[in-house]
């Protein structure tokens, strides 16, 4: 079965500092990955994408991620954190290409930013 | 990217009484649209399946007849809450994905958080 862990459900870091959050993923098939933000009251904004190719994925507002198959993970990263980025994280796993896979979501990561 | 709206935005009713939300797909034709329903500080679960021109396709546990779901043409798709309660409050966001390329992209919509009095 598919499934999508993202550890820890609050993160919680200074401005400026370093941002870490971490998703790993099952899947039987090789995977699309997402990651998502969703500010309060708001719907989900796409901050990036793994397909194919490049393992190392950059997004909107300084985001990235690094694709590793071999630790079925794909840890989202900001080198210096803004106060902007406090906000809900979603990873996403769709697996396989056809029309009738579909996006599951992990729990969520509240990112807060300490000034 | 491609822009999904929903409508209303923020919708308060009493209970028992329906309530329809419609999801658009403002500048790309979506032969699939998907929507999902979340609790507060929880992530999204996927309520429906909607395909243009055929019946939804309900997730386990979701009540067909309670959230009726109708695509009736590729750039909408209304999600009616059939006499809503309380514990319908939620917030509901629609997606819609586009076909083809090199992966089948969803984009999602902003999202209507229903209040049930």
């Amino acid at each position: 079965a598919q499934s999508v862990t993202q550890l820890g459900s609050h993160v919680s870091v200074s401005e400026g500092a370093l941002v870490l959050l971490r998703c790993n993923y099952s899947s039987s098939v090789p995977p699309y990955l997402f990651w998502y933000v969703q500010y309060p009251n708001q719907g989900l904004q796409l901050l990036l994408k793994y397909t194919t190719g490049a393992t190392l994925v950059k997004g909107i507002n300084g985001f990235e991620a690094e694709f590793k198959k071999s630790e079925t993970s794909f840890h989202l990263t900001k080198p210096s954190a803004h106060m902007s980025d406090a906000a809900e994280y979603f990873c996403a796993v769709l697996p396989g290409y056809s029309s009738a896979s579909k996006i599951i979501f992990g729990s969520g990561t509240r990112l807060s930013i300490r000034p | 990217g491609a822009v999904v709206s929903q409508h209303p935005s923020r919708v308060i009713c009493k209970s028992g009484t329906s309530v329809k939300i419609e999801c658009r797909s403002l500048d790309f034709q979506a032969t699939t649209m998907f929507w999902y329903r979340q609790f507060p500080k929880q992530s999204l679960m996927l309520m429906a399946t909607s395909n243009e021109g055929s019946k939804a396709t309900y997730e386990q546990g979701v009540e067909k007849d309670k959230f009726l779901i109708n695509h009736a043409s590729l750039t909408l798709s209304t999600l009616t809450v059939t006499s809503a309660h309380p514990e319908d409050s939620s917030f509901y966001i629609c997606s819609a994905r586009v076909e083809g390329g090199i992966y089948n992209e969803q984009f999602f919509g902003p999202g209507t958080r229903l209040t049930v009095l």
